[in-house]
């Protein structure tokens, strides 16, 4: 099946820094979406996001699905952002099946 | 709309018995999907519902697990036994389908079987 890797796994940040986490997976996607697990555990859709570039608030997400990768951009994080981001992707033919990766574990810091 | 509802938030059984874990979707989703989350294997897809049919059950564990979707408007997990393997969040997840947006996760159902 696809293979879905994120990058860096773990990420500490002062609050104001601006991050970018990657997603590199292995074949055709019709379809990748990024969440984020807050530290009560709720996952939150972010981006519905196959291809091309999108922005909400302070977070802006792209994806270069002739590449195989997508980036999630966090700018002037807040301590609000901690917790677990996944990148998830539906391969081709695999009608509206997900496969997440193993998500970067971030932490913002006062 | 209230999103998508799980129940109950938090269980805790003996080993053997019955577990029912229950989802309601958004209206007008015609994807329903169960997940479980465990530290060791990530978030792992167990069974999917298009249309209130089961498309692809390859994730279910073993035959301890099954899932239904009765109507449209909700569905059950069920694990019988129990085992304390199968102690996990339990996640439902809905979505209008592919091109037209994304998932919606339930809240979770955290499971421990002592």
């Amino acid at each position: 099946g696809i293979q879905v890797e994120q990058s860096p796994p773990d990420l500490i940040l002062q609050e104001g820094a601006n991050s970018t986490l990657r997603c590199n997976f292995s074949d055709s996607v019709n379809n990748l979406q990024w969440f984020h697990q807050n530290p009560w555990g709720q996952l939150i859709n972010l981006f519905y996001i196959p291809s091309g570039t999108k922005q909400n608030g302070r977070l802006s997400a792209t994806t270069v699905a002739t590449e195989r990768y997508s980036l999630l951009y966090i700018s002037s994080s807040q301590t609000t952002d901690s917790g677990v981001y996944f990148c998830a992707v539906e391969a081709d033919g695999t009608a509206s099946k997900l496969t997440f990766g193993t998500g970067t574990r971030l932490q913002v810091t006062l | 709309d209230a999103g998508v509802i799980q129940s109950p938030r938090h269980e805790v059984t003996e080993m053997g018995q019955e577990v029912t874990l229950r989802c309601k979707p958004i209206s007008g989703h015609d994807y329903l999907f169960w997940y479980r989350q465990t530290m060791m294997r990530g978030l792992e897809l167990l069974i999917y519902f298009n249309n209130n049919v089961p498309i692809d059950d390859s994730g279910m564990p073993e035959d301890r697990f099954s899932a239904k979707m009765p109507n449209a408007s909700f569905s059950t997990l069920k694990i019988q036994p129990s085992e304390p393997r199968d102690s996990a969040v339990y996640f439902c997840a809905s979505s209008p389908g592919q091109a037209f947006g994304g998932y919606t996760f339930g809240s979770g159902t955290r499971l421990t079987v002592v």
